[in-house]
């Protein structure tokens, strides 16, 4: 079974730091580029990063370039994102996916798409 | 950026009734067009990619079509389960991803 469990939100002050985390198994991680995608609270999805399957190409949401970096460790199987400067408008669900493509399974094409549960980051003071 | 415009932004409907949500590309994207679903306290469920192709293990009255600007979701008959926020979701541009702003259905 895949799975995608998020960890390490919680509340922060205006300007603070929270380092998110997202826990990858059931599928060969070091494979999949991968993104984070948030949604603030009752609003709708915004991507905001994503990072190849190698770790050395990364690309990020401008509302967030310069604040957030994306890594990941293969060895270990899981991805992170370091938030700085936080913000109130940060505030939201942290989903880590799967980057989607098409594959063939049983010889029929399938979407790859997964998600995790989610983890919310709350910036307030 | 591309903008995906979604209409309506919510939509009264009853079990059984035929459904069909728009999304809007503010320039051509081809195909590139996925459509999600998503239930209150759960993750984004893909239904539709690739704006017509159906998400393996998702039921056969949920269908898309379109191509270019213009794009359509539809479900058939409506069931219980379905009411929910639908997504749309541009890949041209990936992995800059950008998503309509949703629909909700709500039970009329």
């Amino acid at each position: 079974e895949v799975l995608l469990v998020e960890s390490g939100g919680g509340l922060v002050q205006p300007g603070g730091s929270l380092r998110i985390s997202c826990a990858a198994s059931g599928f060969t991680f070091g494979s999949y580029e991968m993104n984070w995608v948030r949604q603030a609270p009752g609003k709708g999805l915004e991507w905001i990063s994503y990072i190849s399957s190698t770790g050395g190409t990364t690309h990020y949401a401008d509302s967030v370039k310069g604040r957030f970096s994306i890594s990941r460790d293969n060895a270990k199987n899981s991805l992170n994102l370091q938030m700085n400067g936080l913000r109130a408008e940060d505030t939201a669900f942290y989903y880590c996916t799967t980057d989607f493509h098409v594959t063939l399974v049983r010889g029929l094409p399938q979407g790859i798409d997964y998600w995790g549960h989610g983890t919310l980051v709350t910036v307030s003071s | 950026d591309i903008q995906m415009t979604q209409s309506p932004s919510s939509l009264s409907t009853s079990v059984g009734d035929r459904v069909i949500l728009t999304c809007r590309a503010s320039q051509n994207i081809s195909i590139y067009v996925n459509w999600y679903q998503q239930k209150p306290g759960k993750a984004p469920k893909l239904l539709i990619y690739s704006a017509s192709s159906l998400q393996s293990g998702v039921p056969s009255r949920f269908s898309g079509s379109g191509s270019g600007t213009d794009f359509t979701l539809t479900i058939s008959s409506l069931q219980p389960g379905d009411f929910a926020t639908y997504y749309c979701q541009q890949r041209y541009t990936a992995p800059r991803y950008t998503f309509g702003q949703g629909t909700k259905l709500e039970n009329k």
